[in-house]
């Protein structure tokens, strides 16, 4: 079955450092994934949305890859900020045009 | 422009129990997703509606869950004879169409049965 996996331990991230965040996916590759950003108590926000025949995406200070060999996809937000700190969401486009979600990871940047 | 609301923002109530969720998506949008998300825990995909089309159901746990969604617009999940394990945070997204398109959430239900 198609399954996305997210390190489900918190990422610590000094302020001004840039954070990476992981997305593994198993099976075929998507033909796209998303990631979205959610912060607590409310829905997630999409951010970026990477397609299967570009290795990067970039948006200001965030910028998305596509590794298909690797079966994975990175996040990177640099010069973070505390206002950074958020839980990070991966998705990947499905099957009936669904999208399947990996649980998140949080990432706390310290001033 | 407005976006995605949902209502009630919290629902608390008894075992056995029927409730009723809310979702208004952003206006001209015609997919319209609802899911699952326990604490912790990543989005769990219910149902799914484009359009005029019959509604994916794969994803309803069981058949106490139902959805509608009116006019193309408004859609209302029912949950009958709520159980404890269906306490969750209730989704609603909208995309203005179905695949790649990115999905708006509203700021979801908080469910909690007693």
């Amino acid at each position: 079955s198609q399954k996305i996996e997210q390190n489900s331990e918190a990422l610590n991230i000094q302020e001004g450092k840039t954070a990476t965040l992981t997305c593994n996916y198993t099976n075929y590759s998507p033909a796209y994934l998303q990631w979205y950003r959610q912060d607590p108590g409310r829905g997630p926000v999409f951010l970026l949305l990477i397609r299967e025949n570009e290795k990067e995406k970039r948006k200001e200070r965030l910028k998305v890859t596509f590794d298909t060999t690797l079966k994975q996809s990175l996040f990177h937000i640099t010069a973070s900020q505390p206002a950074d700190s958020a839980t990070y969401l991966c998705a990947r486009g499905g099957s009936n045009y669904q999208l399947i979600w990996g649980a998140g990871t949080k990432l706390i940047i310290k001033p | 422009g407005a976006g995605v609301s949902q209502s009630p923002s919290n629902k608390v109530t008894e075992k056995g129990k029927d409730v009723e969720l809310r979702c208004d998506p952003i206006s001209g949008h015609t997919a319209l997703y609802w899911y699952r998300q326990s604490l912790g825990q990543g989005l769990e995909f219910l149902i799914y509606f484009q359009g005029n089309s019959a509604p994916d159901k794969s994803g309803l746990p069981s058949d106490r869950f139902s959805a509608e969604r009116t006019g193309g617009s408004v859609s209302t999940l029912t949950i009958q004879r709520t159980q404890q394990e269906d306490s969750a945070v209730y989704l609603c997204a909208s995309s203005f169409d179905r695949g790649s398109y990115e999905q708006y959430f509203g700021p979801g239900t908080r469910l909690t049965v007693t």
